[in-house]
């Protein structure tokens, strides 16, 4: 059972925009900025988004994200057959005081 | 370029300790703001983060496994060691390493991973 709670599983067709929830809480994305990652199959997690909304270097300006109260969201325009991978949210806990992730959730380009 | 690589034993008895090593480059721990953590995914599961060591030796570790964890840096060699005893099949996993930069909670880049199976 993660702390960040993810769908476990989203699909779209070739450029079409989907997004990819995560839930928290008052003690992790409440106080604390919100972090994505990619995981193409069989490969190390990449990371996606940072502080919230910031892209590093290299990662192409169809994936964004966003946070509100206790929930963010990962948004990919122009959906790509490339862009099929599991996707993870993170965050600091303070309660915890450590990172927790979500559980994941798997995107399908159909 | 900033690379990390993970060591350790590919099968690990139940009850031994396992011990993991991250070998960096491209930064320093010794510089502010700098951290390594250590995160594992069982096979076909989530990622779970571990443990935490920073520039200034500050140590955090996930309150669940807290009791069977150590992390420990030598700055002089570029490592982190991450050792976790009385190991059990639940902890078959895939464990990487990844640096913390800035004083940022993200991690980037990450190892390629090590899959550590426990099995008698």
């Amino acid at each position: 059972q993660s702390v960040l709670t993810q769908p476990p599983s989203a699909s779209g067709t070739p450029g079409q925009r989907v997004t990819i929830s995560c839930s928290g809480s008052s003690s992790n994305i409440g106080s604390n900025t919100e972090n994505w990652y990619q995981q193409l199959p069989g490969t190390a997690p990449k990371l996606l988004i940072y502080s919230n909304n910031q892209r590093p270097s290299g990662v192409p300006d169809r994936f964004s994200g966003s946070k509100s109260g206790t929930s963010a969201s990962l948004a990919i325009t122009g959906l790509q057959s490339e862009d099929e991978a599991d996707y993870y949210c993170a965050a600091w806990d303070d309660s915890l005081n450590g990172v927790v992730f979500g559980g994941g959730t798997r995107l399908t380009v159909l | 370029q900033i690379t990390l690589k993970e060591s350790g034993p590919a099968l690990v008895k139940p009850t031994q300790t396992l011990t993991l090593t991250c070998t960096f480059s491209g930064f320093s721990l010794s510089t502010g703001g700098v951290g390594v953590a250590w995160i594992r995914q069982p096979p076909g599961k989530a990622l779970e983060w571990l443990a935490h060591i920073y520039w200034d030796d500050d140590r955090r570790y996930s309150p669940s496994l807290r009791n069977r964890l150590t992390i420990t840096k030598d700055t002089s060699k570029n490592q982190v060691v991450l050792a976790m005893t009385n190991v059990d099949p639940v902890d078959t996993a895939t464990y990487y390493c990844a640096v913390s930069l800035y004083y940022g909670n993200w991690f980037d880049p990450w190892g390629q991973g090590t899959l550590v199976t426990v099995s008698s």
